[in-house]
């Protein structure tokens, strides 16, 4: 079965510093891995996805990923947070792009001014 | 392109009564749809999975009696909450998956905020 950790409920972050947000998987074949946005009472917004190739993804709105095999995870990095920035992200795996996701729980970033 | 949108956006209703949420994809033919349901400050679970022209798929423990799901055309699904309880308070939200130039693709709806009374 294919699960989704994200080890951080919460992270807060002042405003211009860097932003990683952890994630883990478990999947038993080559994963989909994709990161989404959700801001309050919205639907979800996509930041980025890996299906394969070069390990290192990048993003709309500044944001990259990097995905590491060995590690399990996909973790997702900006380097300079912006106060827009402050919402729920979401870390998923699916065994395709048009295939049923699994969610992580999430992480809620609130921005510092 | 590949707007997906959810109707009503939000919905409030008695306990007892059913409520039916619309899910289309504007700008594509979605042969397969997605129903997740997201708990207050919680992640989004999987409820089932709609297939045009077929019966939904439900994911273990969603009651599939309760919780109707219609797949009649290539652009819309319907989620219809059967006799609905203050349990079955919750954000809606749905995707549609979508083929292009032989790679798949899933794109979310805004969600449906359902509160029962």
């Amino acid at each position: 079965a294919q699960s989704v950790t994200q080890p951080d409920i919460h992270i807060t972050v002042s405003e211009g510093a860097s932003l990683e947000l952890r994630c883990n998987y478990s999947y038993g074949a080559t994963p989909y891995l994709f990161w989404y946005v959700q801001s309050p009472g919205q639907g979800l917004q996509l930041l980025l996805k890996y299906f394969s190739g070069d390990t290192l993804v990048q993003g709309i709105k500044g944001f990259e990923a990097e995905f590491k095999r060995s590690q399990s995870s996909f973790n997702l990095r900006k380097p300079s947070v912006h106060w827009s920035d402050a919402a729920e992200y979401f870390c998923a795996v699916g065994a395709a792009a048009g295939n049923k996701l699994t969610f992580g729980g999430g992480t809620r970033v609130l921005v510092k001014p | 392109g590949a707007v997906v949108s959810q109707h009503p956006s939000r919905v409030i209703c008695k306990s007892g009564t059913s409520v039916k949420i619309e899910c289309r994809s504007l700008d594509f033919q979605a042969t397969t749809m997605f129903w997740y349901r997201q708990f207050p400050k919680k992640s989004l679970m999987l409820m089932a999975t709609s297939n045009e022209g077929s019966k939904a798929t439900y994911e273990q423990g969603v009651e599939k009696d309760k919780f109707l799901i219609n797949h009649a055309s290539l652009t819309l699904s319907t989620l219809t909450v059967t006799s609905a309880h203050p349990e079955d308070s919750s954000f809606y939200i749905c995707s549609a998956g979508r083929r292009l130039a032989g790679a798949d693709e899933q794109f979310f709806g805004p969600g449906t905020r359902l509160t029962v009374l």
